[in-house]
């Protein structure tokens, strides 16, 4: 699985925008790009994924850069509930099935 | 609906001890993977079964097997346990071995003595 890079930690203000950014310089053309979030205590939740368009869903959005290079994660109003562990996994579908291949994450920290 | 069971939550076993570990799917989800989480890590990827056949398998050692039953649940088991065994060991279920969206369960924390 290719791999992507990630920032450590990132902080944000409640209600505030948070952007997370990931690097994937290495993704293939049938990558897909996934996001997941680990809050404290529990299992990873699915956050969004995408290919090449940007997508929106009720949790988030997904800006997918032209090259598809890199992507970023966007939480338009943080809130405290969004403290958590994110990851940003590429998935090849055809080689991977439902494999995820998680690496360090984003630990995003909300102030109130 | 209930959402991806594990039991127990919590376990402490012995080095050289064997655990059994288990996972109630989703209803209607035919596909469960086991993750290993060590602290501070992110999930490393063990199995992934679908329709009771083992479809991937992670860089572990053969101390680790697992196992899908026709109601689609499914056991992980761990030999001769290390030390380096003590994880939070996640299962995760989806509908389809393709599916993008694979829904997790609490976990179950073990620690080796």
């Amino acid at each position: 699985d290719a791999k992507t890079t990630q920032p450590n930690s990132m902080e944000s203000n409640e209600e505030e925008p948070v952007h997370l950014p990931c690097n994937h310089s290495t993704i293939s053309g049938t990558d897909y790009i996934h996001w997941y979030r680990q809050l404290p205590s529990q299992g990873p939740e699915y956050v969004i994924h995408g290919l090449t368009s940007n997508v929106n869903n009720r949790m988030a959005s997904l800006a997918i850069a032209e090259d598809r290079k890199s992507s970023t994660l966007i939480l338009h109003r943080a809130t405290l509930r969004d403290a958590a562990v994110y990851y940003c996994i590429l998935r090849d579908v055809e080689t991977s099935g439902s494999r995820l291949t998680f690496g360090e994450g984003t630990q995003l920290t909300v102030n109130p | 609906d209930a959402g991806v069971t594990q039991s127990p939550t919590h376990l402490i076993k012995t080095r050289g001890q064997h655990v059994t570990l288990r996972c109630s799917p989703i209803s209607g989800h035919k596909s469960v993977s086991w993750y290993q989480q060590v602290l501070g890590q992110g999930p490393q990827f063990i199995f992934q079964y679908y329709e009771k056949e083992e479809r991937g398998r992670g860089n572990f050692p053969d101390r680790f097997s697992a196992r899908q039953f026709p109601n689609y649940s499914s056991e992980l088991n761990v030999n001769a346990l290390l030390l380096g065994d003590s994880a939070l060991y996640l299962c995760a279920s989806s509908f389809l071995r393709e599916n993008t969206e694979a829904f997790f369960g609490q976990g179950t924390r073990l620690t080796v003595v």
